[in-house]
């Protein structure tokens, strides 16, 4: 089974607009943590924000918010007043506690191709 | 100063040759990491090793080797080289391997076979 489902293979957004990128994940582990990527054009993986299960608040950083909905499951994130500069490819990922051989590892999701037009 | 770095960024090689990529990390992390990055732009691990002791070891063919000789580097050595094996090797590194650590990644390595 898939641990991080990302749907949306492109979504596009105006420059100054809010978009939310959907992340859900699976897990039965209790601790976990949740992160988004950025990759841009140029290839380079960039971290944006991290959320972790036991958190109480979602996790903001500057633009970048994750909607984090334990219940559902999901981990959205959320980029406000877009920029032209935010076109890039979007990675959720989920660490969890794991066992044996898969402790520590990132899972990544797809990914969404986002594009932010004039 | 980066904090991730490898090299080389690009790497274009003939099949059946042999090639290494090396890793370096200056931010004191314990754990380290090597993804694949296909075509379609799927991430999968490969590797990580926690202090210099493997402790992921992804299904991968065994022509990949990496090696730690401290915790501050991991370099991937590849045999026999083949035209799948073509993509973007990115290494890693986090503080930790608990959940709550992000992970970091180098510029990564494009790998050409031809």
């Amino acid at each position: 089974a898939q641990k991080i489902t990302q749907t949306q293979p492109g979504m596009f957004v105006q420059e100054k607009e809010a978009v939310t990128l959907d992340c859900t994940y699976d897990t039965s582990d209790p601790s976990y943590g949740l992160f988004w990527y950025k990759q841009p054009s140029s290839g380079e993986m960039i971290f944006l924000i991290y959320q972790g299960s036991y958190d109480q608040q979602n996790a903001t950083e500057g633009r970048y918010s994750l909607n984090f909905q334990k219940a559902r499951k999901s981990a959205n994130l959320v980029i406000s007043a877009s920029q032209l500069g935010d076109s890039a490819m979007y990675f959720c990922a989920m660490r969890d506690g794991g066992r044996g051989s898969t402790l520590g590892r990132l899972y990544f999701g797809r990914g969404t191709q986002l594009t932010v037009w004039p | 100063d980066t904090a991730v770095s490898q090299t080389p960024k690009y790497l274009v090689t003939q099949m059946g040759n042999d090639k290494s990529i090396k890793c370096e990390q200056n931010l004191g992390h314990d754990t380290m990491y090597w993804y694949k990055q296909d075509s379609k732009k799927f991430l999968k691990i490969m590797f990580s090793y926690n202090n210099k002791e493997l402790i992921i070891n992804e299904t991968v063919p065994n022509r990949f080797s990496p090696k730690s000789p401290d915790k501050a580097h991991l370099n991937l050595h590849i045999n026999s080289l083949e035209l799948g094996d073509s993509a973007v090797y990115f290494c890693a590194s986090s503080q930790s391997d608990r959940g709550n650590t992000e992970a970091f990644f180098g510029q990564g390595t494009r790998l050409t076979v031809v």
